[in-house]
């Protein structure tokens, strides 16, 4: 059974840049999956941010294109997504998840909370 | 402001049945698969319904999925109270080249 698990700080000052891991567990990052992060701001829904593949291909939110990058790490078996600029409108809990194929999300990390504050 | 339009709130009594209609348009719901997603209070979102209308294992019959050109619906039969949670469509897009997700559906079993 896949496993995620998010990590990296909680708390992120304005202007900075935001950076979380998601180890892969249970299963290889370089299968035939694409690897997410989505986030969901307190009280709201949830925004897809990015994705990408062991293969080092991404896509991304055009809304937030400028600012993401996304990466894979083959050895670790995890990947990681930076966010740069960040402002309290960034606050949100960020998951990661795998995209099962026909963009269906089978496997979730529990989220872990970033909040943008001096 | 997404662009898969949710309903914000249903509501229907226990035992009774509740559908969630998911609106987009041809580049996304129209040419892709749709899949559910239920969160419950303070967890993650969990599948429910991939490629439009099929169940994960371990996910009840009581949800099924349905897709007819740009809309999609969920429906959920014999409710129970620990059925009360958000739930939201997703997709892709083909013009933005992403995912999109709906804005979200409260289900409240009353």
């Amino acid at each position: 059974q896949v496993q995620l698990q998010e990590s990296g700080p909680g708390l992120v000052k304005p202007s900075g840049t935001l950076s979380l891991t998601c180890a892969v567990s249970g299963g290889s990052i370089s299968g035939r999956s694409w690897w997410s992060w989505v986030r969901q701001p307190p009280g709201k829904g949830l925004e897809w941010i990015g994705e990408t593949y062991h293969s080092g291909s991404t896509n991304y939110n055009p809304s937030l294109k400028s600012r993401v990058t996304i990466s894979v790490d083959k050895s670790k078996n995890q990947f990681s997504l930076k966010l740069s600029s960040v402002t309290a409108a960034d606050t949100a809990m960020y998951y990661c998840a795998r995209n099962g194929g026909s963009t269906n999300f089978d496997h979730w990390g529990q989220g872990t909370l970033v909040t943008v504050s001096s | 402001q997404s662009v898969l339009t949710q309903p914000p709130s249903v509501s229907a009594a226990p035992g009774q049945k509740v559908t969630i209609s998911c609106s987009g348009s041809s580049s996304s719901i129209g040419n892709n698969y749709v899949s559910w997603y239920q969160q419950l209070p303070g967890t993650a979102p969990k599948l429910l319904i991939f490629e439009n209308n099929k169940r994960p294992s371990g996910i009840p019959d009581r949800f099924s999925g349905s897709k007819s050109g740009t809309s999609a619906t969920l429906g959920i039969t014999g409710l129970q109270t620990g059925d009360e949670a958000d739930y939201y469509c997703g997709t892709w897009e083909n013009s933005l080249t992403a995912v999109l997700f709906g804005g979200g559906t409260k289900l409240t079993v009353l």
